[in-house]
């Protein structure tokens, strides 16, 4: 199963953006990359996924590098809601059940 | 409705105890995970359930039983468990036999904190 690699923690200030890198340079070509968020005593949500172009929806961006070995989620405007742990995950192509393998994440800390 | 709801929130149990995690879904979802997620740790998968039929089991000690009775309820039968099975535990679910990047991401509940004394 391809990993992830995520620094352990990042800080930033309120209403500036944030990027949130992560490494996965052993991705296969047909391998999701899907961010989930954990914010604190809950269970993760879902951010958002994709697979070659960079996409966008109303919770962030996912930036994807052209050979695909990195890609950095990005908060446009940083709210103290957003404090959080920060998922990378690989989701392999297939349909069925899958399982994802959480990477260690990136605990992102919003400073007021 | 886009809940996955989980009971107890909160369990304390002596290891000579049985006792069952109860996770519940009304999105019509027909695959269910369970998770296990000591503190400041990612989540572990423990098992995944496919239309009610267990597919993976992530080698999971036989303390750890479960159990999906119909398409919307998944429990997790707990049975002589050690104290550092204390841990939060998480039940997800997704729509399930459907291809990557089409509406496939998993939804979490809020998990159930256990303690084995």
């Amino acid at each position: 199963d391809a990993k992830t690699t995520q620094p352990n923690s990042m800080e930033s200030n309120e209403e500036e953006p944030v990027h949130l890198p992560c490494n996965h340079s052993t991705i296969s070509g047909t391998d999701y990359i899907h961010w989930y968020r954990q914010l604190p005593s809950q269970g993760p949500e879902y951010v958002i996924h994709g697979l070659t172009s960079n996409v966008n929806n109303r919770m962030a961006s996912l930036a994807i590098a052209e050979d695909r070995k990195s890609s950095t989620l990005i908060l446009h405007r940083a709210t103290l809601r957003d404090a959080a742990v920060y998922y990378c995950i690989l989701r392999p192509l297939t349909s069925g059940t899958y399982k994802y393998i959480f990477g260690t994440g990136t605990r992102l800390k919003v400073l007021a | 409705d886009t809940e996955v709801t989980q009971t107890p929130k909160h369990l304390v149990m002596g290891m000579t105890n049985k006792k069952s995690l109860k996770c519940e879904q009304h999105m019509g979802h027909r695959a269910m995970y369970w998770y296990k997620q000591k503190a400041k740790k990612p989540p572990e998968l423990m098992f995944v359930y496919s239309y009610e039929k267990l597919s993976i089991n992530e080698s999971v000690p036989s303390r750890f039983s479960p159990e999906c009775p119909n398409s919307s309820l998944l429990n997790l039968h707990l049975h002589a468990l050690q104290p550092e099975d204390s841990a939060l535990y998480l039940c997800a679910s997704s729509q399930g036999l459907v291809l990557a990047g089409v509406g496939d991401e998993q939804f979490f509940g809020p998990g159930t904190r256990l303690t084995v004394l």
